[in-house]
């Protein structure tokens, strides 16, 4: 079976930098996908790792380690507008994505 | 470039009423999924399309639940009878490939069954 594992709520400053953890467990490893959903709007993909290490992309970074079945998404300089639900996601052998509860982010002033 | 669309948006029906809901891909994606989010659960695969054909459809709920993609471009789903459980937010996604490729994901249609 599969199973994900993100904390359900953060907050965090404008400016500063913040660490999104998940965990995962899955019976067979596909990669590892993170989106952002801004309330009542379409998941939007960020980032997809299927190597161990930190992929970076401007102000969002995603890292992956396959050993631990962990990953993180690091989001630094942070915006208001960086206020939204995280979303980690695997997919399945099946070719659908299997996704975590998700963390809302709330960027304070 | 258009990008996923759902239709309608909101919908509010009573309980044993049918609703249909419509998704258009990305133009030239042959996959498209449909997803569900029921208040305070995850986002949960219901079924898969490759072009027209049914891929997968193992995360339907029950038979109550409808989806076709005729031709291979738009995908409908319908729910008849509705019931209270089936409220949520029912997304859509697309994409080309099949293997490990990111979904392009709809806005979303919220379904509230009272």
């Amino acid at each position: 079976g599969q199973n994900i594992d993100q904390p359900t709520e953060m907050t965090a400053t404008e400016g500063a930098i913040v660490q999104i953890n998940c965990t995962y467990q899955t019976s067979g490893f596909n990669g590892l996908f993170w989106y952002q959903q801004h309330a009542g709007e379409a998941p939007t993909f960020l980032s997809y790792n299927v190597l161990d290490g930190l992929e970076e992309k401007g102000r969002f970074s995603s890292f992956l380690s396959r050993s631990k079945g962990y990953s993180y998404l690091l989001l630094k300089e942070l915006q208001m507008k960086d206020s939204a639900s995280y979303l980690c996601a695997s997919p399945t052998g099946a070719n659908n994505l299997f996704f975590g509860t998700g963390t809302r982010l709330t960027v304070i002033p | 470039e258009a990008g996923v669309t759902q239709f309608p948006s909101h919908s509010v029906i009573e309980k044993g009423q049918t609703v249909t809901l419509r998704c258009d891909p990305i133009s030239g994606h042959d996959n498209l999924y449909w997803y569900r989010r029921v208040m305070g659960k995850e986002i949960k695969f219901l079924l898969h399309f490759v072009k027209e054909s049914k891929q997968d459809e193992s995360g339907m709920p029950n038979n109550r639940f409808l989806a076709e993609r005729t031709g291979g471009t738009y995908s409908t789903l319908k729910v008849q009878p509705a019931e209270l459980e089936d409220s949520g937010v029912y997304f859509c996604a697309s994409s080309q490939s099949q293997v490990n490729e990111k979904l392009f994901f709809g806005s979303g249609t919220q379904l509230s069954v009272l």
